[in-house]
This record gives structure tokens, C-alpha cells and sequence, in this order.
């Protein structure tokens, strides 16, 4: 079946401009996550959703990043204002986190963003 | 709150060298243990599991002991490769009404022919 999918691929972008970022995570998973992996570096959680539950944002670095998640199912995070330490790898992950399963993540191929 | 925590790196070994990466964590409940793997230019992919104290997960002749009187999780494999390049991350799941994952910091691998 298809897996995690996320675009664009590679975003190119002016400082100062606003992106946005999509994620469609496999279908029937309940929790969907985003990360950001920043050149050689390790994952930094940025936000969690986890069905209809208020999502955990603590990870998010500043009010300029936010993430909505429509029907429970894609997900977009917006970076306003972008600056050029927020250029990384923006990872997307989606699990089925019910009861008696594993919650294994499943990622997906992740947004190279680029600010100039 | 939970947390992961794992061994610095980066490790370099030379090929059939013994590879051990250790991860230990904190947890309030009784979660899942995992490593993940990112080889080189690909995303982060599942490399095995544990669900329960003493479980042994095991993949591709990597293998992980739930130990939870010591609270690790340490990766190890009898024989590294070339191939086994990568960057290693443990995580945790909690198991109760949040079900969030929680990653290491990660550890990269060097393999020298």
C-alpha cells in the first residue's frame, strides 16, 4: 500500500517569505507527527496529533510554525516569516497508536527546505 | 516526563568489528522499545522492536534486549559491515492514552572496509 507522502520534495525560499509544507500520512493511522532534522543532526520533535485530541506543539521553536490537521487525515505545517536557520529536512511520521499494537512510525521521504 | 537517552558518537569500526550502541531511557509506564535506522540519503526506516521486558528484538543480524531493571535497550551486532553505515536512533512509545514516540539523539556509524 502507499506509504508516507510529503511535498514538495525541495522548497527553495526567500527569507522572510512563508511555506508551507504538506503531509499525507497512510490512511487509518491515528497519530501523524512532524520533525525537523537539520543537516548531520538528530531529530528535533516539532508536533504531535494524535485523533481528535489537541495537539502536543510543545516542540514547536516559535510562533512562526504552526500545523493544522484537516479530517484527521493531511497535515500541513506553515513556516511564516522564514529565516535561515530554519532551513533543514522537515520529517513527517504517521503511526495507528491504538491499544495492543506496536506504534511503529512510518516515515515519510521528508521536505529539504532551503531559506536563502 | 519520558526520555531517551543514547550514546554519543560518531563510532567508527572497522568492517566485522562488534558493534554496541547503548540507549537507555526513562519512562513512567511500560513502553515499546524501538531502533530506527537512516542509512545514508533515505528516510528513517523501522529496524526492529520490543514490546515487553525481555523481549529480543532482532533484524538483519542486529538484536536489542528490553532490559528493564536497567532500563536499556542496546543495540548490537556480532558483525558489522560496510553496508551497516548509518544513523542509529533508539525511541520509546509510551503505551498508555498519549502513545507519543520519543527519539534519541541518534548515533552515526562508520564501517571502514
Amino acid at each position: 500500500g502507499a506509504g508516507v507522502s510529503q511535498s514538495p520534495s525541495n522548497k527553495v525560499t526567500e527569507k522572510g517569505k512563508d511555506v508551507e509544507l504538506r503531509c499525507d500520512p497512510i490512511s487509518g493511522h491515528t497519530a501523524l507527527y512532524w520533525y525537523r532534522q537539520s543537516l548531520g543532526q538528530g531529530l528535533e520533535f516539532l508536533i504531535y496529533f494524535q485523533g481528535n485530541s489537541a495537539p502536543d506543539k510543545s516542540g514547536l521553536p516559535s510562533d512562526r510554525f504552526s500545523a493544522e490537521r484537516t479530517g484527521g487525515s493531511v497535515s500541513t505545517l506553515t513556516i511564516q516569516r522564514t529565516q535561515q536557520e530554519d532551513s533543514a529536512v522537515y520529517l513527517c511520521a504517521s503511526s495507528q497508536n491504538r491499544q495492543g499494537s506496536y506504534n511503529e512510525q512510518f516515515f515519510g521521504p521528508g521536505t529539504r527546505l532551503t531559506v536563502l | 516526563g519520558d526520555s531517551v537517552t543514547q550514546m554519543e558518537g560518531p563510532v567508527t569500526l572497522s568492517e566485522e568489528a562488534f558493534l554496541t550502541i547503548n540507549c537507555t531511557y526513562t519512562a513512567t509506564g511500560y513502553p515499546s522499545l524501538f531502533w530506527y535506522v537512516q542509512y545514508p540519503g533515505e528516510g528513517l526506516q523501522l529496524l526492529l522492536k520490543a514490546t515487553k521486558a525481555d523481549d529480543k528484538g532482532s533484524n538483519k543480524g542486529f538484536e536489542a534486549t528490553y532490559r528493564k531493571e536497567t532500563t536499556s535497550f542496546h543495540l548490537e551486532k556480532g558483525s558489522v559491515q560496510v553496508s551497516d553505515s548509518a544513523v542509529y536512533f533508539c525511541a520509546l512509545s509510551d503505551n498508555t492514552g498519549g502513545f507519543k514516540t520519543i527519539f534519541g539523539a541518534g548515533t552515526r556509524l562508520f564501517v571502514k572496509a
